[in-house]
């Protein structure tokens, strides 16, 4: 069974431009997260997509972000436009309902210059 | 406002000692606790966890303790191995929904570096 997978491994890009993450969680997996590590500080949680409709977006920082999860399969997530302080390392994470453990990617490396 | 903390940034070990990872939360919905590993430049890996009900879980060299009084959990590692150098993660996730959908958002500490010394 194939992992969770994210792309681009890393991306640089200057103030004031647009990224776009990308996640492919696991097969058969209906919950799907994202997750932001900055600075070597705690894995922050941004939001929670059960098939494509978001369960709870608590944790996204303001209206720049943008997720989506068309026809409940991969997600992206667009930053637009993007400032310093977004620079971190994004996590994507999937797991089946009734699951507590989630299964990560292996992450998105946005530096923002 | 951090409802889980890590208070120990690193820790070092001989290798074939005992690892004792702490774990603090404030929350009292927190439901079940799991520990995490990340080594570099990877995604965190699932490790263990304990459910609110119990008060300890062992897999193999891993145990982990929970002490809801104190809100306080810790992972044992015995022996310690260079290869459990890395970084631990502790989270925390809140009781289900009723009617058993989905379990929602983890939430972690800072995190604690392993280094295990041959």
């Amino acid at each position: 069974e194939a992992g969770v997978t994210q792309f681009p491994s890393h991306s640089v890009i200057e103030k004031g431009q647009t990224v776009t993450l990308r996640c492919d969680p696991i097969s058969g997996h209906d919950n799907l997260y994202w997750y932001r590590r900055v600075m070597g500080k705690e894995i922050k949680f941004l939001l929670h997509f059960v098939k494509e409709s978001k369960q709870d977006e608590s944790g996204m920082p303001n209206n720049r972000f943008l997720a989506e999860r068309t026809g409940g399969t991969y997600s992206t997530l667009k930053v637009q436009p993007a400032e310093l302080e977004d620079s971190g390392v994004y996590f994507c994470a999937s797991n089946r309902g009734y699951s507590y453990e989630q299964y990560f990617g292996p992450g998105t490396r946005l530096t923002v210059t | 406002d951090q409802q889980v903390k890590q208070n120990s940034p690193s820790l070092s070990v001989q290798e074939g000692r005992i690892s004792i990872l702490n774990c603090d939360y404030t929350n009292s919905m927190f439901d079940y606790f799991l520990w995490y590993k990340k080594y570099p430049a990877e995604g965190p890996t699932f490790l263990i966890s304990i459910s609110s009900i119990k008060d300890k879980n062992e897999d193999g060299r891993f145990t982990v303790f929970l002490n809801k009084s104190a809100k306080h959990l810790s992972l044992h590692i015995v022996p310690s191995q260079p290869g459990d150098s890395a970084v631990y993660f502790c989270a925390a996730s809140p009781r289900g929904r009723a009617g058993g959908t989905s379990y929602g958002k983890l939430t972690f500490g800072q995190g604690t570096i392993l280094t295990v010394h041959p």
